[in-house]
C-alpha cells in the first residue's frame, strides 16, 4: 500500500543553519507529494507541493524536489529562522481522490537564536 | 483563504460518556470533510470522510458505530466518540477542501482537539 517515511525528530539547529528533513514514500502510480507545516496551536498548513516526476516545490524559502528514481521528496531550506520552529509532515495523495492525504509521523524542528 | 474552526480544542471525559467534536468552515462551503486521528509519535491516519447529505466513509479498521459522523450541512460536519474508553484519547483533526488565497483548491485543516479519557 502507500505510505511515508520521514525522519524522527525533534530537529534542532541554530539560526541560518541549512535544513534537511528526509522523506521518502512507497506508492502505486503517480503519486503527488505534499509538506505540510503546524506552527504551534494552528491546523496544518500546505507549504508546498509536487504533482509530477522533477517537479520542484518552493515556498518561504523551503524547497523539495519530486525524485520517482529514488521514491523522496527531501524538504530543504538553506538558513532557518527561529520562526520555522513548527512540526513538518510529508504526505502524498494518490488515486481518484487526492484530496485524501496519506501523512509521514511528522518531524518537530526546533531553531534557536 | 479558507478557515477551518474546530471545536473543542481540548476535552477530558471520563470513561463511557460521548464526547462531540464540531469541525466547521468559515466563509466557505465543503460538500467534503475529512477526519484524522494522531497518535503521539505517529502519523496523522485517515479515519473517514465526511459526506454532506449522505453517509461517510469510513476507512478500513475504524469502527463505525464507535466514530459517528454527521455532515449535517455544508459549513458543518461533527465526530461523535461513543463510549468513550482511555485507548480513544487521541487527537482528532479535521479538513476540508477550500479556497486558498489565490483561488486554488487547498486542503485547509483545523487545529485539532485532544480528547482525553480518564
Amino acid at each position: 500500500g502507500n505510505s511515508v517515511t520521514q525522519m524522527e525528530g525533534p530537529v534542532t539547529l541554530s539560526e541560518e543553519a541549512f535544513l534537511t528533513i528526509n522523506c521518502t514514500y512507497t506508492a502505486t502510480g503517480y503519486p503527488s507529494l505534499f509538506w505540510y507545516v503546524q506552527y504551534p496551536g494552528e491546523g496544518l498548513q500546505l507549504l508546498l507541493k509536487a504533482t509530477k516526476a522533477d517537479d520542484k516545490g518552493s515556498n518561504k524559502g523551503f524547497e523539495a524536489t519530486y525524485r520517482k528514481e529514488t521514491t523522496s521528496f527531501h524538504l530543504e531550506k538553506g538558513s532557518v529562522q527561529v520562526s520555522d520552529s513548527a512540526v513538518y509532515f510529508c504526505a502524498l495523495s494518490a488515486g481518484v481522490n487526492t484530496d485524501k492525504l496519506i501523512f509521514g509521523t511528522g518531524t518537530r524542528l526546533q531553531v534557536f537564536p | 483563504g479558507a478557515v477551518v474552526s474546530q471545536h473543542p480544542s481540548r476535552v477530558i471525559c471520563k470513561s463511557g460518556t460521548s464526547v462531540k467534536i464540531e469541525c466547521r468552515s468559515l466563509d466557505f462551503q465543503a460538500t467534503t470533510m475529512f477526519w484524522y486521528r494522531q497518535f503521539p509519535k505517529q502519523s496523522l491516519m485517515l479515519m473517514a470522510t465526511s459526506n454532506e447529505g449522505s453517509k461517510a466513509t469510513y476507512e478500513q479498521g475504524v469502527e463505525k458505530d464507535k466514530f459517528l459522523i454527521n455532515h449535517a450541512s455544508l459549513t458543518l460536519s461533527t465526530l461523535t466518540v461513543t463510549s468513550a474508553h482511555p485507548e480513544d484519547s487521541s487527537f482528532y483533526i479535521c479538513s476540508a477542501p477550500g479556497q486558498g488565497a489565490r483561488g486554488a483548491n487547498v486542503l485547509t485543516f483545523g487545529a485539532g482537539s485532544r480528547l482525553t479519557v480518564l
